[in-house]
């Protein structure tokens, strides 16, 4: 069956230093493979899209790399900031099929 | 700014009800999409649909349908609401290019008591 795993739950950091979320899958070919951060009580908020054809990509503080040998991508947020505390979802695509993976916690203490 | 709007922020239901969550897009997008999120297993997807009257069924279709008579409206039905359906519920949209990004609504938080 289909699956989208991400590393933990909950990843504790210290402020300055930096965060790195995994997503792994199986069974999935995915051409594009994207990342959200959400807030408790509200929805998904996109951050990055990266195609199966791109090794890295980057966006301010932020780093995705995509490895469709390893079958995997990672999220890096550098120089991690308290307003960074949040849920980081990977999402695949499919077609038009868009499915998540369970999310890791950020807390980044100051 | 692109809005999605759901219809209700909560909403208590009683088990054996029918139940309607409604879902509004303003940007006039082809993908429309209905997820449910509980704690530990993130988002899991219902139902989509890629157009007018089109829908496909997600992971976790059991229970539910869908109804998509207009572009910008998507709905989700419970026909008989039971107490393991009590969850976040999500609606998503996205413009009808594979890979673009999606944009979700507030979520309504349905309780089946």
């Amino acid at each position: 069956s289909q699956k989208i795993e991400q590393n933990s739950e909950a990843l504790n950091i210290q402020e300055g230093k930096t965060a790195t979320l995994t997503c792994n899958y199986t069974n999935y070919s995915p051409a594009y493979l994207q990342w959200y951060r959400q807030d408790p009580g509200r929805g998904p908020v996109f951050l990055l899209l990266i195609r199966e054809n791109e090794k890295e990509k980057r966006k301010e503080r932020l780093k995705v790399t995509f490895d469709t040998t390893l079958k995997q991508s990672l999220f890096h947020i550098t120089a991690s900031q308290p307003a960074d505390s949040a849920t980081y979802l990977c999402a695949l695509i499919n077609d038009y099929k868009l499915s998540f993976g369970a999310g890791t916690t950020v807390t980044v203490r100051a | 700014d692109v809005k999605v709007t759901q219809s209700s922020r909560y909403l208590v239901k009683r088990t054996g009800e029918k139940v309607f969550l409604e879902c509004v897009q303003d940007m006039d997008h082809e993908n429309m999409f209905w997820y449910r999120q509980d704690p530990g297993l993130g988002l899991r997807l219902i139902y989509f649909s890629y157009d007018v009257k089109m829908k496909e069924k997600g992971d976790i279709p059991e229970g539910y349908s869908v109804s998509r008579e207009k572009k910008e409206r998507f709905s989700l039905i419970l026909e008989s609401a039971s107490t393991n359906q009590t969850s976040m519920y999500l609606c998503a949209s996205s413009p009808g290019q594979v890979g673009t990004e999606a944009f979700f609504g507030q979520g309504t938080r349905l309780t089946v008591v």
